[in-house]
């Protein structure tokens, strides 16, 4: 049973196109979360959302947003794709939002390729 | 600035072996977690140190949570392949925001 899950796993797309990465989790858990990895593996957060409300919004640029349809779901659509938003991205989710009391659990990623 | 500064950042070592890795900040935090990331995998929690000092056993790893609550370490004892990936230090970094450590890549060789 998987608990995060975000689709797609690889995502190959051109400059100037717009994307959307899905993310779902089965956990009940209350706060889900978008985290980019760069090429030196670096997890960065990007946004959290607690039952559908934003909490966490970092300096992204607006090309990036997230959607929250219901606290299970949490989508990132990226506009205007650019070079430098290849990574990967991991959607994660928690039982409630911050600290080292509510762990993270996160979903298996999306490489996204942008050419 | 990072917040949570991880050395070191690549190990490379021989089954068998034990090594330590460590997590280091000048900040104080309430707690702090340890995850480990395989490739092609997201993040797994390994354990959670709250108290300063306080020492948890996971098999053959050990987890240490400093007197000041600035820093931890990880310590494998007769590494094996399996122990292979990315080994990744978070804490609270305010504001409801669990901050990362750029991670130690260990790989353990048969």
């Amino acid at each position: 049973d998987t608990a995060v899950s975000q689709t797609p796993k690889y995502l190959v797309t051109q400059m100037g196109n717009d994307k959307s990465i899905k993310c779902e989790q089965n956990l009940g858990h209350d706060t889900m979360y978008w985290y980019k990895q760069d090429s030196k593996k670096f997890l960065k957060i990007m946004f959290s959302y607690n039952n559908k409300e934003l909490i966490i919004n970092e300096t992204v640029p607006n090309r990036f947003s997230p959607k929250s349809p219901d606290k299970a779901h949490l989508n990132l659509h990226i506009n205007s794709l650019e070079l430098g938003d290849s990574a990967v991205y991991f959607c994660a989710s928690s039982r409630s939002s911050g600290t080292g009391n509510s762990p993270l659990h996160f979903g298996n990623g999306t490489r996204l390729t942008v050419t | 600035t990072q917040l949570l500064e991880q050395s070191p950042q690549f190990l490379s070592i021989q089954e068998g072996e034990n090594l330590t890795v460590y997590c280091n900040s000048s900040s104080v935090f309430s707690s702090l977690q340890w995850y480990r990331q395989e490739p092609g995998e997201g993040p797994v929690l390994l354990v959670t140190v709250v108290t300063g000092g306080e020492v948890k056993k996971l098999k053959r790893l050990t987890f240490q949570f400093g007197d000041a609550r600035k820093d931890s370490s990880l310590h494998i004892t007769a590494a094996q392949p399996g122990d292979t990936g990315l080994y990744l230090c978070t804490a609270d970094g305010g504001s409801e925001k669990l901050v990362f450590g750029k991670g130690t890549k260990l790989t353990v060789n048969p």
